[in-house]
């Protein structure tokens, strides 16, 4: 089946840390993968995505890369800002038709 | 542009009611996707509305059922409401049913009693 595991949260850091959220995932084909962020009293937003293997995903100084031999999409970013406080999902889809979240992780970054 | 809407923003029912959930899709999209977000959780896909017909659907009883309208808006509809029922439930519009960008409305929280 298809499943997504990320990383077990709260993550607490300080500004201009580097952050990593781990994800890996378990899919039958060739699945799209996705990070969504939430942010306090908001609707979930596509962060960034990968459609294929060695894609990388990037926005708003957010990467990640889709490794299909480790099966893992994790989330990096070089420079926390307090801005970044948030829940980030991993997700996947293969037909665009039906997502597959992970349990999301808690961000906090702190001055 | 107006983006994703959700009514209401939060309910309260008590066990074995029926509720109605209304999401508005994004202007030029026509498809809709369901999901419940248990506290904690991930997002958990119900089902999709593409054109007014269920495109896909998750692990869910049929006490779970929607609808989708001409404007492409929609509803979901749960019956015999369960206490494991409470949760967040979000709707996501996309441009098409195959389409990998989704966006999400604010949600409805749900809480039964």
């Amino acid at each position: 089946g298809n499943s997504v595991t990320q990383m077990e949260g709260p993550v607490t850091l300080s500004e201009e840390a580097f952050l990593t959220i781990n994800c890996t995932y378990t899919a039958t084909g060739y699945p799209s993968l996705f990070w969504y962020v939430q942010y306090p009293g908001e609707g979930l937003q596509l962060l960034l995505k990968a459609t294929k293997a060695d894609d990388k995903g990037s926005n708003k100084g957010f990467e990640a890369t889709y490794r299909k031999e480790t099966t893992s999409f994790h989330l990096e970013k070089g420079s926390v800002q307090v801005s970044d406080s948030a829940v980030y999902f991993c997700a996947l889809s293969r037909t665009g038709n039906q997502f597959y979240f992970g349990t999301g992780t808690s961000l906090t970054v702190i001055p | 542009e107006t983006g994703v809407t959700q009514s209401p923003t939060h309910l309260i029912k008590t066990r074995g009611q029926q509720v109605t959930l209304r999401c508005s899709s994004q202007s030029g999209h026509n498809t809709v996707s369901w999901y419940q977000q248990a506290l904690g959780q991930g997002p958990q896909f119900i089902f999709q509305y593409y054109r007014e017909e269920e495109n896909g659907r998750g692990n869910f009883p049929p006490r779970f059922s929607g609808l989708q309208f001409p404007n492409y808006s929609s509803e979901l509809n749960v019956n015999a409401l369960e206490l494991d029922d409470s949760a967040l439930y979000l709707c996501a519009s996309s441009l098409s049913s195959s389409s990998y960008e989704q966006y999400f409305g604010p949600g409805t929280r749900l809480t039964v009693t």
